[in-house]
């Protein structure tokens, strides 16, 4: 089956750094992946869609210029998230949906701690 | 706007049978997903429905009625392991990203 990963799985940092979490599909070309965010106890907030060679299209109510997103092939795609604060502590998660399937796969999902 | 609901929390005893509900408002409707999602995972696919029907898949089942914007996941012979979070997901068509969108999640608890 198709495979995403994600690093880091976990990451501490301080407030008012910035922090990159990957996403990578590997065995399959991924030419749209999503980003989600899960505070605890909630379920999945699509925070964008990333589409391979373009620009993301972030939902409603996200910060583009806080959450940057760059997919520059079509099996890596990043989210930076800039000046962390406390408050964006949460689980991230992406999936990564295939040239030929509208299925999407989930990664492991990343455990952001902002200090 | 898109919405969709599940309750919050359900609690079964181990080898029973339960079932979970989902209601949804939604444009574009491209299809319907439950997923299992356990404490500190990503969501794992369960089922996915398209088509007004049944579809069962060992112990799981899900049936879709797209006319009354309802689904429900059927979990039988309830172990303690199908102790997690299950999330409803509804597929919008509008565009060719074909975006999901979740529910709030029903955590379920099976007890001994």
């Amino acid at each position: 089956g198709a495979v995403v990963s994600q690093h880091p799985s976990r990451v501490i940092c301080k407030s008012g750094t910035s922090v990159k979490i990957e996403c990578r599909s590997l065995d399959f070309q991924a030419t749209t992946m999503f980003w989600y965010r899960q505070f605890p106890k909630q379920s999945l907030m699509l925070m964008a869609t990333s589409n391979e060679g373009s620009k993301a299209t972030y939902e409603q109510g996200v910060e583009k210029d806080k959450f940057l997103i760059n997919h520059a092939s079509l099996t890596l795609s990043t989210l930076t998230v800039t000046s962390a604060h406390p408050e964006d502590s949460s689980f991230y998660i992406c999936s990564a949906r295939g040239t030929e399937t509208y299925e999407q796969y989930f990664g492991p999902g990343t455990r952001l701690t902002v200090t | 706007g898109q919405n969709i609901d599940q309750p919050t929390e359900m609690t079964a005893t181990e080898g029973a049978i339960v079932q979970i509900n989902c209601t949804y408002q939604t444009s574009g409707f491209n299809g319907l997903f439950w997923y299992q999602q356990h404490a500190g995972e990503a969501p794992t696919f369960l089922s996915y429905n398209v088509l007004d029907g049944l579809e069962e898949k060992g112990r799981f089942s899900s049936f879709l009625s797209r006319s009354k914007g309802y689904s429900y996941l059927l979990l039988k012979e309830l172990q303690m392991k199908d102790s997690a979070s299950y999330l409803c997901a509804v597929r919008d068509g509008r565009d060719s990203s074909y975006k999901l969108i979740f529910g709030s999640g029903t955590r379920l608890l099976v007890r001994p």
